[in-house]
């Protein structure tokens, strides 16, 4: 089976940084999405590492280390808007099931003033 | 084109009623996936279709729950004799392949009562 495991709840300062963390367990992998989601929404992608290292996009990047399992998303120069649903999500690429597109939990990050 | 398109927004039906929830992928997108969401919570993963291969059921969380995809395109979800507890938004997704973004429609939201 896969598993994903993300902090439920994030709260941080507008204009500082804020790393959300992910780890996961799967076999096939072949690579980390990140997706935002607001109340009432649709989830929205917002990154992808399929090799590890950073990438950047904007204001968020996202990093991965397949050797650790692990990932992150970081959000810089935080603004209000940016409260919502962060969900990590993992890629399976080979094999059964090889279009898995399996979610975390999601990390509710809260923007204060 | 547009994008996912989900019907109807907002189903309320009574317990032990069967309902249809209707997606229409992005055109070309070969992976289809539902998804569904209780409030709060993440996204559990239900089923998904890719091409003309054999449909992964192995999120259908019992036998009232069924899918078929037609055409490689319109998707329908089906639950019977529905429950309290089937509750949720019902999200679909589409990807083009397997090393691509996927895309949400807006969802289903289904209230038993």
């Amino acid at each position: 089976g896969q598993s994903l495991e993300q902090p439920s709840e994030v709260t941080a300062v507008e204009g500082a940084i804020v790393q959300i963390n992910c780890t996961y367990q799967t076999s096939g992998f072949y690579g980390l999405s990140w997706y935002q989601q607001h109340d009432g929404g649709a989830p929205t992608f917002l990154s992808y590492n399929g090799l590890d290292g950073l990438e950047e996009t904007g204001r968020f990047s996202s990093f991965l280390s397949r050797s650790d399992s692990y990932g992150y998303l970081l959000l810089q120069e935080l603004q209000m808007k940016d409260s919502a649903s962060y969900f990590c999500a993992v890629r399976k690429g080979s094999g059964a099931g090889s279009y898995q597109l399996t979610f975390g939990k999601g990390t509710k990050l809260s923007v204060i003033p | 084109g547009a994008g996912v398109s989900q019907s109807p927004s907002n189903k309320v039906t009574e317990k032990g009623k069967d309902v249809e929830l209707r997606c229409d992928p992005i055109s070309g997108h070969t992976a289809l996936y539902w998804y569904r969401q209780s409030l709060g919570q993440g996204l559990e993963f239900l089923i998904y279709f890719q091409g003309n291969s054999a449909p992964d059921k192995s999120g259908l969380p019992s036998d009232r729950f069924s899918a078929e995809r037609t055409g490689g395109s319109v998707s329908t979800l089906t639950i019977q004799r529905t429950q309290q507890e089937d509750s949720a938004v019902y999200l679909c997704a589409s990807r083009r392949g397997m090393n691509t973004e996927a895309f949400f429609g807006q969802g289903t939201r289904l209230t038993v009562v």
